[in-house]
């Protein structure tokens, strides 16, 4: 299994509380990325990173922020959590562009 | 709006039958990958197959890609419980191809 971590793994928090998802790689892989995956939805990206301090917006990014300071540290933030984001996040690492990536076990965040 | 759509979303069969799965997509695309998600987890890169390419196998998966028609189908020979899952396609563009697109699923449940 590729080394990714993530934490929480779950999480209830109430409307408005700000709230951080961290994505840890050993892989050393260049690109990072946050999915969030809904029924019906399938997964959608959130944000993604290319690099350190590198990074861009995917299909579904407003409400989120991210950044990503070292290698192997990629973090999720939801300013000011609603409760259409509740959802399973998933963080995923990838050599290169486009190739194979690698899927972290999710994070469950309830918000009520 | 999701690049790849499976179909069907939903397949039952009989252990040690053949199950098929599609997906279409709708922009050029530089790969297409296919990808499991057992209940409850982070999804696993089953198979990539390249635009150039029109059929690959690995153990007893078969996949094959139609770049005319924007489709590809993932074929699992003498299927075994432990191929329930869910099976999702992504995509990776010809056009900022460090993104990959999913669709939203193909539920297969092998029965015993």
């Amino acid at each position: 299994d590729a080394g990714i971590t993530q934490s929480p793994r779950h999480k209830v928090t109430e409307t408005g509380t700000p709230v951080t998802l961290r994505c840890h790689q050993t892989e050393n892989h260049r690109y990072m990325y946050w999915y969030r995956q809904d029924p019906g939805h399938g997964l959608r990206l959130i944000h993604y990173s290319y690099g350190v301090k590198d990074t861009d917006k995917g299909e579904v990014s407003d409400g989120y922020s991210v950044s990503r300071s070292k290698t192997e540290d990629f973090l999720l933030t939801l300013e000011s959590a609603t409760s259409s984001q509740t959802s399973v996040y998933f963080c995923a690492i990838s050599e290169r562009a486009g190739n194979t990536i690698y899927f972290g076990e999710g994070s469950w965040l309830t918000v009520v | 709006s999701q690049q790849g759509e499976e179909d069907p979303q939903a397949l039952s069969i009989q252990e040690g039958e053949n199950a098929t799965m599609n997906c279409s997509y709708k922009t050029s695309i530089n790969n297409l990958q296919w990808y499991r998600q057992n209940s409850g987890r982070g999804l696993v890169h089953l198979i990539l197959i390249r635009s150039n390419e029109r059929e690959k196998h690995s153990g007893r998966l078969r996949v094959t890609l139609d770049t005319s028609k924007k489709s590809s189908s993932l074929l699992i020979t003498a299927s075994r419980a432990a191929d329930t899952a869910s099976y999702f396609c992504a995509t990776a563009s010809n056009f900022g191809n460090e993104k990959l697109t999913f669709g939203t699923g193909t539920r297969l449940t092998i029965i015993p």
